[in-house]
């Protein structure tokens, strides 16, 4: 079974460009994230997809950050303009649980794009 | 409020046992996950527990007491390898998961 897939692994860039992350999830799973990891934290939930429809997206920087997931397999995440304190990695986790399922729901990441802003 | 608690920083020997424990307060609980994560890597799970007691898998076994809202990872045998960070996560009543910001795992010869 092929793993979540995520594009580019690296990418830098200048403040106040913009820059697209991609994601492919394994075949099947409902459930999309995108997670933002700042060195030495945890992740922390930016958004949450179920198919192609937003379940979470309070901790998204909404003026900044957009994320889509057409027809419910693939997801990018945007964001217009940068700043230096989004240097992170994007972490794509994907499962086959749905929001509110109260059975046991092991999320599958991807490698990540580690994203610089100078 | 939700907070999950975990040492920064532990060290080890390798050969040897390493306990890390996580506290956590959530709005509601519905179980606990335990991700191990190799820098410049992505998390891989490593465990899950939703009712009390031991859950054992190999080399590694994880804990939990609800009463308490804690959890601990065990690590047996000690190798080399098991230098990394390991994350300790929860899952909120919205089935969310809430982590908490992991602890480096550094092993000595």
């Amino acid at each position: 079974e092929a793993g979540v897939a995520q594009s580019p692994r690296y990418k830098i860039i200048e403040k106040r460009q913009s820059v697209a992350f991609w994601c492919n999830p394994i075949s099947g799973h409902a459930t999309l994230y995108w997670y933002q990891q700042i060195l030495g934290q945890g992740p922390k939930l930016l958004i949450q997809f179920q198919n192609n429809g937003v379940v979470d997206d309070s901790q998204l920087p909404k003026d900044r950050f957009s994320a889509e997931r057409l027809k419910g397999v693939d997801s990018t995440l945007k964001i217009q303009p940068a700043k230096l304190e989004d240097s992170a990695v994007y972490l794509c986790a994907s499962s086959n649980g749905l929001a509110g399922d109260s059975s046991y729901n092991e999320q599958f990441f991807g490698p990540g794009t580690r994203l610089t802003v100078l | 409020g939700q907070n999950i608690d975990q040492p920064t920083e532990m060290t080890a020997t390798e050969g040897a046992i390493v306990q890390i424990n996580c506290t956590y307060q959530t709005s509601g609980f519905n179980g606990l996950f335990w991700y191990q994560q190799h820098a410049g890597e992505a998390p891989t799970f490593l465990s899950y527990n939703v009712l009390d007691g031991l859950e054992e898998k190999g080399r590694f076994s994880s804990f939990l007491s609800r009463s308490k809202g804690y959890s601990y990872l065990l690590l047996k045998e000690l190798q080399m390898k098991d230098s990394a960070s390991y994350l300790c996560a929860t899952t909120d009543s919205n089935y969310q998961l809430i982590w908490g910001a992991g602890t480096k795992l550094i092993i000595k010869p």
